[in-house]
């Protein structure tokens, strides 16, 4: 079955520090991928995403690349602010159809101080 | 464009009452829409797959009439919490999709039972 591997949280940084979540995906055929962003007592945001190997999904700052040969698609930034203070989910979906579902990884809560 | 909202955003009931979430899509018309639930610090686990008109497919261990999912109309779904007891609380987030593969997300309902 399909599966997504997140890196443990909790992760904590310094503002402008370096930032990479690992993500790594278990799936048959060829899904599409993406990371989600969920901020303190609300919802999912979508913040990237990226449908076919290679291809590199990109926003706010945030790059993530899908690496076929490596199941992989980790989440980066160059210099990361307090208010990228959040949780961060890595999802695969299987079809490019509206009914497929979403397979979420466990999420790693990320801590970014002043 | 593609929100959407959920109605109420946080809710307290008594033990052995029943509870009604709406999902609503507000600028689309959402072909199928998923409803999770989350547990702290946990990922998303999808209860159940609604597509309009047509009666909710619940994922393996959802007990379907605990969790009665209507989906009356292209904009509108909602979750019935019959009989809460306080396991059953958690925060619950719907999402809602259009004909492209996209799933957008609600802002959530925070369910305490007591």
């Amino acid at each position: 079955g399909n599966s997504v591997t997140q890196m443990e949280g909790p992760v904590t940084l310094s503002e402008e520090a370096f930032l990479t979540i690992n993500c790594t995906y278990t799936a048959t055929g060829y899904p599409s991928l993406f990371w989600y962003v969920q901020y303190p007592g609300e919802g999912l945001q979508l913040l990237l995403k990226a449908t076919k190997a290679d291809d590199k999904g990109s926003n706010k700052g945030f790059e993530a690349t899908y690496r076929k040969e490596t199941t992989s698609f980790h989440l980066e930034k160059g210099s990361v602010q307090v208010s990228d203070s959040a949780v961060y989910f890595c999802a695969l979906k299987r079809q490019e159809t509206s009914g497929s579902r979403l397979t979420f990884g466990e999420g790693t809560q990320l801590t970014v101080n002043p | 464009g593609a929100v959407v909202s959920q109605h109420p955003s946080r809710v307290i009931c008594k033990s052995g009452t029943s509870v009604k979430i709406e999902c609503r899509s507000l600028d689309f018309q959402a072909t199928t829409m998923f409803w999770y639930r989350q547990f702290p610090k946990q990922s998303l686990m999808l209860m159940a797959t609604s597509n309009e008109g047509s009666k909710a497919t619940y994922e393996q261990g959802v007990e379907k009439d605990k969790f009665l999912i209507n989906h009356a109309s292209l904009t509108l779904s909602t979750l019935t919490v019959t009989s809460a007891h306080p396991e059953d609380s958690s925060f619950y987030i719907c999402s809602a999709s259009k004909s492209t593969y996209e799933q957008y997300f609600g802002p959530g309902t925070r369910l305490t039972v007591t």
